[in-house]
């Protein structure tokens, strides 16, 4: 069964930091891979996906994720955070035309 | 474009009563997606949508609830005789095969 583990519940940076967001996958093929952003009391924004080609993809708001296969890991980086990207991030594997399966989430405060 | 809508955004209602929540998927999309997202359980797959394929409900946690696309568009989850473990967000989705857009959720709170 598909599932996504990503092991940080609540991470905190200072402004302007670097960011990394883990994300592991299980997966039986090639995976469909999201990250989706929520803030409080918002719907899901989708930040970028991978579906296969350049593994290094690149999303909204100027964050990109790394798919590395051998460590069945899909991490979201940025470069310089802002307190505006203050909220709750979420991992989700899927296949195509099929449901998502998510991560438990992982909520970014940003210190100032 | 105008994106995924869903009505009511917030309902309270009181235990054993049913309850309907609307999702007005972006024109075009031919999938549409249900999802709850509870404290204790996350964000959950419900029930999908695809055409007019038969709906895959394995997500549904009981036959208390059902869901519904008409005319391959607007879409109604029911959950009847609600119980206190039904309060949460339940987010509806639309996309292509590839990509779901989600709506900003309905917020359910059963007393």
């Amino acid at each position: 069964a598909q599932s996504v583990t990503q092991p940080d519940i609540h991470i905190t940076v200072s402004e302007g930091a670097s960011l990394e967001l883990r994300c592991n996958y299980s997966y039986g093929a090639t995976p469909y891979l999201f990250w989706y952003v929520q803030s409080p009391g918002q719907g899901l924004q989708l930040l970028l996906k991978y579906f296969s080609g350049d593994t290094l993809v690149q999303g909204i708001k100027g964050f990109e994720a790394e798919f590395k296969r051998s460590q069945s890991s899909f991490n979201l980086r940025k470069p310089s955070v802002h307190w505006s990207d203050a909220a709750e991030y979420f991992c989700a594997v899927g296949d195509y035309g099929n449901k998502l399966v998510f991560g438990a989430g992982t909520i970014l405060r940003v210190k100032s | 474009g105008a994106g995924v809508s869903q009505s009511p955004s917030n309902k309270v209602t009181e235990k054993g009563k049913d309850v309907e929540l609307r999702c007005d998927p972006i024109s075009g999309h031919t999938a549409l997606y249900w999802y709850r997202q509870s404290l204790g359980q996350g964000l959950e797959f419900l029930i999908y949508f695809q055409g007019n394929s038969a709906p895959d409900k394995s997500g549904l946690p009981s036959d208390r609830f059902s869901a519904e696309r008409t005319g391959g568009s607007v879409s109604t989850l029911t959950i009847q005789r609600t119980q206190q473990e039904d309060s949460a967000v339940y987010l509806c989705a639309s996309g292509t095969e590839e990509t779901q857009y989600f709506g900003p959720g309905t917020r359910l709170l059963v007393l």
